[in-house]
């Protein structure tokens, strides 16, 4: 079954850019999507098809996907952006991504 | 606007069945699948399947069949999640899900469900 591996956990320092990576064979074959997920809330999803942002997320959201990475980048960063962030694709059926843990400093 | 209200938390004894529900409000309920998620605690989120709400046709992810039920009432825009002789290792959060092409756009609020003796 296909796999996606994120790392452990980002830091950031506040104000900063956080680039958080998504590695799979040949992702970049695939649309990626990023969610968002803040302790005790469910996931909000921040970026569909690579790099596109749904109504209501701000700006500082990008993504890219190219090869075997996706990368979430957040820039700027706010404490608010403290999350878990995961990423998904279809591969003959959804994966989600191990997630990461994003601290901002 | 679209909205997914699930059904409260739920502390089940091991070997027990429980039901979880998920209500649909703001849009067609037949238009769209419904997907289920799983969060176990301090984990990361796992698919477990869809349901087609136009003909009750249910797709279980690998590790989701057996056990697990999903099923709809269209009477009321309700789909359902059900899970048979629960285990311990089912203690988790449960999501319904909506899709947008092959993102989840709308997520309900989530279903604890704790398997406890």
């Amino acid at each position: 079954s296909y796999e996606l591996t994120q790392p452990l956990s980002v830091s950031v320092a506040l104000g900063q850019t956080a680039r958080i990576t998504c590695g799979g064979n040949n992702i970049g074959s695939k649309n990626v999507h990023w969610y968002q997920q803040k302790p005790g809330q469910a996931p909000v999803l921040v970026i569909y098809r690579d790099s596109n942002r749904p109504s209501g997320i701000p700006e500082r959201f990008s993504g890219s996907n190219s090869g075997n990475t996706a990368t979430l980048t957040i820039s700027r960063a706010q404490a608010g952006d403290e999350a878990d962030y995961y990423c998904q694709v279809w591969d003959s059926s959804r994966v989600f991504g191990t997630g990461t843990k994003v601290t901002v400093l | 606007q679209v909205q997914l209200v699930q059904s409260g938390s739920e502390l089940k004894k091991p070997g027990a069945s429980v039901k979880v529900s998920c209500k649909a409000s703001g849009y067609t309920f037949t238009s769209y699948a419904m997907n289920w998620v799983r969060q176990a605690p301090g984990q990361g989120l796992e698919w477990m399947g869809w349901i087609n709400t136009n003909t009750g046709n249910p797709t279980y992810a690998q590790g989701f069949t057996g056990r697990f039920v999903f099923s709809l009432d269209t009477s009321v825009s309700t789909a359902y999640l059900q899970i048979s002789s629960l285990k311990a290792e089912d203690t988790a959060v449960y999501y319904c899900v909506l899709p947008s092409g092959d993102a989840f756009d709308i997520w309900g609020q989530g279903t604890m469900v704790t398997v406890s003796s």
